[in-house]
């Protein structure tokens, strides 16, 4: 089936540091979505990407949609504590179908 | 914004009951719900498409008969799991599109997690 490959699959920074992951897949997707996920809650949705080669930004979230559709990462500027979580990519097949990356769990140290 | 509302947020029940599980579209309409599992540390998996008024599409792998989904209106899709065994024990996401709406992002509910003793 189809996957997303995520990575890194987990990070240690200092508070304040930037932080890059990023997703790759054999398949084109038409949509990329990057959302956080705290625990014991679902996802939540943080960019979505409908346009190859798109640069969004939410904050201090940058994202960008490659431009062969087969790829797209995540930055994040100057952590801060509330960063904590586990991020995950996600690409949308068709219409409807969501596929998601392993996540990358990030961890900030004061 | 769109919000996606799951209910129970947790339950326990023993081997061989019935769970069911509720998903509902909170101020918008979904002709199509999402059910996903996620085990401890890992992705979400997809298990299937709810379709208002018909069947739900399962994904490879799951089945049909123990999973039973019924989307009867616009803002509800419920999941139940019969017969459940430990095994079944994980977290279960449901989550939402709005009708109508090009592009529009899917919303994710709070989770489920469900513990079979």
């Amino acid at each position: 089936g189809q996957q997303l490959n995520q990575s890194p699959q987990s990070m240690f920074i200092q508070e304040g540091e930037d932080v890059s992951m990023n997703c790759t897949s054999s398949s084109i997707f038409n949509t990329w979505l990057w959302y956080k996920q705290d625990p014991g809650e679902g996802p939540v949705l943080l960019i979505a990407l409908y346009k190859a080669g798109e640069l969004t930004s939410n904050g201090r979230l940058t994202a960008q949609f490659g431009i062969t559709r087969k790829d797209s990462f995540l930055n994040i500027s100057a952590s801060i504590p509330s960063d904590v979580g586990i991020y995950f990519c996600a690409g949308l097949l068709g219409a409807q179908k969501l596929v998601f990356g392993q996540g990358t769990r990030l961890t900030i140290n004061p | 914004g769109a919000v996606v509302s799951q209910h129970p947020s947790w339950v326990i029940c023993k081997s061989g009951t019935s769970v069911k599980i509720e998903c509902r579209s909170l101020d918008f309409q979904a002709t199509t719900m999402f059910w996903y599992r996620q085990f401890p540390k890992q992705s979400l998996m997809l298990m299937a498409t709810s379709n208002e008024g018909s069947k739900a599409t399962y994904e490879q792998g799951v089945e049909k008969d123990k999973f039973l989904i019924n989307h009867a209106s616009l803002t509800l899709s419920t999941l139940t799991v019969t017969s459940a065994h430990p095994e079944d024990s994980s977290f279960y996401i449901c989550s939402a599109r709005v009708s109508g709406v090009n592009n529009s992002p899917l919303h994710f509910g709070n989770g489920t997690r469900l513990t079979v003793t």
